[in-house]
């Protein structure tokens, strides 16, 4: 079975800074996608990026990109330039056949 | 842009109720998801469609059950509504996997309490 653990509950940043939100996971598989989902207080789940495990280059969308080691089954999210709008509950997750989701990491980001 | 609407934002039932929660998608997707979102637990996969009238149980499917008549519309059905079935129930959808995989849409929930 996969499982994916996000060991931050929360965390606190201000504007303008840089926060990393770790993830790892654990799988027999070799071929899988990572991803990072985003979910803002009473508003829908987003995608925030995504990982091809058969890539070796790092992902990257504006402001947010990571660090994937694939050896060490590790995939961190790191958000550079932090805006009030990054306020969110972020989710790692995990897919082979189905998503498996870790308990999220709630982000504050302060004025 | 993708839309995937939910029939209900809140809704409030009694032990023992059968309660419905419905789930409509515009885009055609052949996939469809329902996961319960409980705080400290993240999300978790109770039931999935891969196409219509086709269902695979996920982790959780214990006490729930799906329908899927249509394409676009994913029922989740609680036959016997219990109190440890209070949560926030998230529907999703995404297109067949063709040459790569695609994220999922998400609904905005169902925050259903059992009393």
């Amino acid at each position: 079975a996969q499982t994916v653990t996000q060991s931050q509950p929360e965390m606190s940043v201000q504007e303008a800074e840089t926060v990393t939100l770790s993830c790892t996971y654990d799988t027999s598989e070799n071929n899988y996608y990572l991803f990072w989902y985003k979910q803002p207080p009473s508003r829908q789940m987003i995608l925030v990026i995504r990982q091809e495990a058969y890539k070796q280059q790092n992902a990257t969308e504006n402001r947010f990109s990571v660090n994937f080691q694939k050896a060490a089954k590790s995939f961190s999210l790191k958000i550079s330039d932090s805006q009030l709008g990054d306020t969110a509950m972020y989710f790692c997750a995990f897919e082979v056949s189905t998503l498996t989701f870790g308990k999220g990491t709630m982000l504050l980001v302060s004025p | 842009d993708v839309k995937v609407t939910q029939s209900s934002r809140y809704l409030v039932k009694r032990t023992g109720e059968k309660v419905f929660l419905e789930c409509v998608q515009d885009m055609d997707h052949e996939n469809m998801f329902w996961y319960r979102q409980d705080p400290g637990l993240g999300l978790r996969l109770i039931y999935f469609s891969y196409d219509v009238k086709m269902k695979e149980k996920g982790d959780i499917p214990e006490g729930y059950s799906v329908s899927r008549e249509k394409k676009e519309r994913f029922s989740l059905i609680l036959e016997s509504a219990s109190t440890n079935q209070t949560s926030m129930y998230l529907c999703a959808s995404r297109p067949t996997f063709r040459g790569r995989l695609y994220e999922q849409y998400f609904g905005p929930g169902t925050r259903l309490t059992v009393t």
